[in-house]
């Protein structure tokens, strides 16, 4: 059954770093989401992209965030400077068609762990 | 902006009993959905439910939505063991433009044997 994959699961980095999530969505899907999950809280919203641009974005989507696709397969999400607080799991997930359709299919998730 | 709520929180219940988990949210929306989330782990996908009325059940669960009432119920029948996670409803708001889903606050169920 195609799977929405996720690398690395785990990972710890020094505040102030750079980290980049890397999600490789279901192949003939075309949508594509971030979500992040804070340790024991619920599940919010971060982005979403298709066409190779973000059709919607959360508060929590501040400038330190960014999204790309740089090829056909990969969907990543960059924290350029990450602060204590952006420790979470991460998901990601993919549709293969967009508004009000189309189940999401979740990643496993990245664990991040800011120090 | 739409809100999500989740009742209980916490449930404990004993192996072969009968409970209700509760989501109620604060505008119209397209659609519901019902996740389970293992500790550490992804959320899979338990119900779609698209309409006022729907019933859906899959084994021990069974979910339903009143869009009038804003309120999705998830039904456990004779709780056994393997059930104990956290459960998710999510919601899609009306006229959406995307699968902005908004989730409520969880409930975790630990079923006791």
């Amino acid at each position: 059954e195609p799977e929405v994959t996720q690398t690395p699961s785990h990972q710890v980095t020094q505040m102030g770093q750079e980290v980049i999530l890397r999600c490789v969505p279901i192949s003939n899907h075309l949508y594509f989401y971030w979500y992040r999950q804070i340790l024991g809280q619920k599940v919010e919203f971060l982005v979403s992209f298709y066409n190779n641009e973000i059709s919607e974005k959360s508060e929590i989507f501040d400038d330190q965030f960014s999204v790309e696709r740089p090829d056909g397969s990969n969907f990543t999400l960059k924290i350029r400077s990450t602060k204590l607080e952006d420790s979470a799991m991460y998901f990601c997930a993919s549709t293969l068609s967009g508004a009000n359709t189309g189940e999401l299919f979740f990643g496993e998730g990245s664990r991040l762990t800011v120090l | 902006e739409l809100k999500v709520e989740q009742n209980p929180l916490f449930l404990s219940m004993q192996e072969g009993k009968n409970y209700t988990i509760y989501c109620n949210y604060s505008t119209t929306s397209d659609r519901l959905y019902w996740y389970r989330q293992d500790p550490g782990k992804s959320l899979e996908s338990l119900f779609v439910l698209l309409s006022n009325g729907a019933v859906k059940q899959e084994g021990r669960l069974m979910a339903s939505l009143d869009t009038k009432a804003r309120l999705s119920t998830l039904h456990i029948t004779a709780a056994v063991h393997d059930l104990s996670a956290t459960y998710f409803c999510a919601v899609l708001p009306y006229g959406g433009a995307t699968n902005k889903l908004i989730f409520g606050t969880g409930t975790l169920l630990a079923v006791q044997p």
